[in-house]
């Protein structure tokens, strides 16, 4: 099925360090998109990608659509305390399915 | 709105009571979802409306769970006799045409329900 496995399912890192997750699915999927939810509050939309191999920045986020439209990544440079929340993956085929998520701790 | 908006933000209930939940999607938008998120956990898709049709319900938990939506817009999660298992925060999300891959998903803040 449209199963994503995401990982890792938390990092405590040290501000400033850089940090890397992605999402991996057996399943070929026509759009990847990133999402932070901070406790009490929906996901919030950070990138959306619609072609395989594109790369895209958002500020200090950068994510990829992997070639083989089964796999993305997000990458977080020079984390800060603010980046600390549960970052989703979600993948579109037939319909929208979400990652299990990351939590992200930041030691200031 | 400008965001999808969801009420109530809170609800408690007494097992066996009915809930209903509510979510004003953004103006325009065609598409409607309902998740719902255990505590520490991911999304679990539970429905998805394009405009006021829902095509595919097998992510209802069990027949206690009913959605609908009227005039394109306002949607309505009903669940008969909660469970203490029902206690979750239901999130709703819109996004401008269910079939436009372009098309990301916008969340709402979410109804924590409590089932006690």
């Amino acid at each position: 099925g449209q199963q994503l496995n995401q990982s890792p399912q938390s990092m405590f890192i040290q501000e400033g360090e850089d940090v890397s997750m992605n999402c991996t699915s057996s399943s070929i999927f026509n759009t990847w998109l990133w999402y932070k939810q901070d406790p009490g509050e929906g996901p919030v939309l950070l990138i959306a990608l619609y072609k395989a191999g594109e790369l895209t920045s958002n500020g200090r986020l950068t994510a990829q659509f992997g070639i083989t439209r089964k796999d993305s990544f997000l990458n977080i440079s020079a984390s800060i305390p603010s980046d600390v929340g549960i970052y989703f993956c979600a993948g579109r085929a037939n319909d929208m399915r979400f990652g299990a998520g990351t939590r992200l701790t930041v030691k200031p | 709105g400008a965001g999808v908006s969801q009420s109530p933000s809170n609800k408690v209930t007494e097992k066996g009571k009915d809930v209903e939940l509510r979510c004003d999607p953004i103006s325009g938008h065609t598409a409607l979802y309902w998740y719902r998120q255990r505590l520490g956990q991911g999304l679990e898709f539970l429905i998805y409306f394009q405009g006021n049709s829902a095509p595919d319900k097998s992510g209802l938990p069990s027949d206690r769970f009913s959605a609908e939506r009227t005039g394109e817009s306002v949607s309505t999660l009903t669940i008969q006799r909660t469970q203490q298992e029902d206690s979750a925060v239901y999130l709703c999300a819109s996004s401008r045409d269910y079939f436009l891959n372009n098309s990301p998903l916008h969340f709402g803040n979410g109804t924590r329900l409590t089932v006690t």
